[in-house]
């Protein structure tokens, strides 16, 4: 069985660094094409794609957002990090880990983690 | 970046109704491009993916269908759990961007 979590803090301050963990089960970021993606969502609008990391380690950024994101994976522990600096209150909302890579050469997101809301205030 | 452009943002209907809402790409994506169905408070689930593939469990009455900058979802026959808002997303090039959304609601 596939899950994923996210965790990490609910409220954070603007320009403080956001780091987020999301701790997975059920596949392994060591097999052949293996992913693991990051995504956003503010309260009440669409989704936005964040990065993504591949079981060789590759790695792939929002364009808008490269500079502040770095993604990173631990495979002995299952989990993918994903960390955001110089945090802004319009990165408010609710972020998302899911799996990529099972439905071969495809690029769907066919697990997600349930979310977590990130709220950014003073 | 490719920019994903989904109409309308939403609709309305009724239980029974066939119903088909599009996503255009700004180039060509071939056939790499996914739908998923988000309710309130709730992740996205897939629910087609490589344009026209039905992930498994997902009702028959989800269909996809379209290719290079086109593509459309259509429930055949709307069902209560249905209403909810659809985005799809492209898988051709990083990064993968989603469409801005189109929210179906009860008439």
């Amino acid at each position: 069985q596939v899950t994923l979590r996210e965790s990490g803090p609910a409220l954070v301050k603007p320009t403080q660094t956001l780091t987020l963990t999301c701790t997975f089960s059920g596949f392994s970021l060591s097999t052949s094409g293996m992913c693991v993606s990051w995504i956003r969502q503010p309260p009440g609008k669409a989704l936005e794609w964040l990065a993504r990391i591949d079981w060789d380690d590759d790695k792939y950024y929002s364009t808008s957002l490269k500079t502040r994101l770095t993604i990173s994976k631990d495979t002995s522990k299952n989990q993918v990090v994903l960390t955001m600096t110089n945090m802004d209150p319009v990165d408010t909302a609710t972020y998302y880990c899911a799996r990529m890579g099972a439905v071969a050469g495809t690029g769907a997101l066919d697990y997600w983690g349930q979310g977590t809301l990130v709220t950014v205030s003073s | 970046d490719i920019q994903m452009t989904q109409s309308p943002s939403s609709l309305s209907a009724s239980v029974g109704d066939r119903v088909t809402f599009t996503c255009r790409a700004s180039q060509s994506i071939s056939s790499y491009l996914n739908w998923y169905q988000q309710k309130p408070g709730k992740a996205p689930k897939l629910l087609i993916y490589a344009a026209s593939s039905l992930q498994s469990g997902v009702p028959s009455r989800f269909s996809g269908s379209g290719s290079g900058t086109d593509f459309t979802l259509t429930i055949s026959s709307l069902q209560p759990e249905d209403f909810a808002t659809y985005y799809c997303q492209q898988s051709y090039t990083s990064p993968r961007t989603f469409g801005q959304g189109t929210k179906v609601e009860i008439k």
